[in-house]
């Protein structure tokens, strides 16, 4: 399995641009977390689905941040409009429950709004 | 508010030297904690931690938990380059759902 896969690596956007993030897990993981990480606040869960259905979005930070997993292969996190605070690495996790301890992460998308 | 403190910051240490790194929670409906390694890319688990003063451990690295002190420390001995990374603290405290919090990180450098 190539693990999860996100798209893209990097974006660089202005502000006020719509941001579009991609998340393909790992085939068979029933959970999909979405995560920001920046170096004042660290590593934060945004959201996290459970068979496609979003369980616990109370990370999300604002209305501009929106996580949609239409089936089991593909999920987005999109903000709407971008702001430079928002410039951050931005992660997408899988796993076959819902234990962190089995969460295997993507690559991450590093994020610069300009 | 929950929250997930490590200590220290940054540390700068020579190879051979044993560090010890810092963790301290303050969550409701504590369920586990866990360890990260994470050099630039993602997090790799290391140790998860449920129980009071049983100690994990694989290879130069072990981790302890005191659930009534509400801290954990995680130990690595005779220090390489390789160890070289931010190290992630991570508790599992769900309430409504299933909540995570996250530490900043310690960031350890390792010198030859």
């Amino acid at each position: 399995d190539a693990g999860v896969i996100q798209s893209p690596r990097h974006e660089v956007t202005e502000m006020g641009q719509e941001v579009t993030l991609r998340c393909k897990p790992i085939s068979g993981h029933d959970y999909l977390f979405w995560y920001r990480q920046t170096m004042m606040r660290g590593l934060e869960l945004l959201i996290y689905f459970n068979n496609n259905v979003p369980i616990d979005d109370s990370g999300m930070p604002e209305d501009r941040f929106s996580a949609k997993m239409p089936n089991a292969s593909f999920s987005t996190l999109k903000i709407q409009p971008s702001e430079p605070r928002d410039s951050a690495v931005y992660f997408c996790a899988s796993s076959p429950g819902p234990g962190i301890d089995t969460q295997y992460f993507g690559p991450g998308t590093r994020l610069t709004v300009l | 508010e929950d929250k997930v403190v490590q200590s220290p910051l940054s540390l700068v240490v020579h190879e051979g030297d044993t560090v010890t790194l810092n963790c301290s929670y303050e969550v409701t409906n504590f369920r586990s904690l866990l360890w990260y390694k994470q050099e630039k890319k993602a997090p790799t688990f290391l140790f998860m931690l449920t129980s009071s003063g049983i100690e994990k451990k694989s290879g130069r690295l072990s981790s302890i938990l005191d659930k009534k002190e509400l801290f954990s420390i995680l130990n690595i001995t005779a220090t390489q380059t390789g160890d070289s990374a931010v190290y992630l603290c991570a508790v599992e405290a769900p309430n409504t759902g299933n909540q995570f919090y996250f530490g900043t990180g310690t960031s350890l450098t390792v010198i030859p």
